[in-house]
């Protein structure tokens, strides 16, 4: 069954530092998703993209934080200037969308540990 | 705004018994969906069950099912026959129709004690 792939599983970073967080997903689905989990916190939506462009983002996804999709297969989370407190599981993940409703598949999500 | 809540943040079973875990939501939607995902140690979440919010019928997926309380706003996962391959992090989510994201509850992690 395709699957969500993210790399790599685990990126430390010093603070300040640019980060770029990678996804590959399910290669017939049009909408993806970052998603970010603070340890021992809920799963929190960070932004949504279809069409090239992003669709929606959260009160979180502010200007350190921007997404692109450069080629026909990657989704990249590219953080600028990283804070202590972006140290976080982040989940890509993708869905066929469409009129019929398509629930979104995750992938392994990559631990990012700022230092 | 829309919140889910699941008040267990551990629960745990004997192998070949049933649990159920609870998850309450509050939306002023109408149109909606409810999903029970899980996540094993160091793996993906993995899309459980899922139920429509204009469907009375709870929904099954063999071992897996809901007990929807509309009116309550009430959405519990229970899992029959527990197996050792159960124990994982269970969260729940809600998705607005029409809208992007999911709202996820703090999840529930489930441990299945052979």
């Amino acid at each position: 069954e395709p699957e969500v792939t993210q790399t790599p599983s685990h990126q430390v970073t010093q603070m300040g530092q640019e980060v770029i967080l990678r996804c590959v997903p399910i290669s017939n689905h049009l909408y993806f998703y970052w998603y970010r989990q603070i340890l021992g916190q809920k799963v929190e939506f960070l932004v949504s993209f279809y069409n090239n462009e992003i669709s929606e983002k959260s009160e979180i996804f502010d200007d350190q934080f921007s997404v692109e999709r450069p080629d026909g297969s990657n989704f990249t989370l590219k953080i600028r200037s990283t804070k202590l407190e972006d140290s976080a599981m982040y989940f890509c993940a993708s869905t066929l969308g469409g009129a019929n409703f398509q629930p979104q598949h995750f992938g392994d999500g990559t631990r990012l540990s700022i230092l | 705004a829309q919140t889910v809540t699941q008040s267990q943040p551990e629960m745990s079973v004997q192998e070949a018994e049933t649990v159920t875990l609870s998850c309450t939501y509050d939306t002023s939607e109408s149109d909606y969906y409810l999903f029970w995902y899980k996540q094993p140690p160091s793996r993906q979440m993995i899309l459980v069950i899922r139920q429509e919010a204009y469907k009375q019928q709870n929904a099954t997926e063999n071992r897996f099912s809901v007990n929807f309380q509309k009116a309550a706003k009430s959405f519990s996962l229970k899992i029959s026959d527990s197996q050792l391959g159960d124990a994982a992090m269970y969260f729940c989510a809600l998705l607005i129709q029409g809208a992007q994201k999911l709202v996820f509850g703090q999840g529930t992690r489930l441990t299945i004690n052979p």
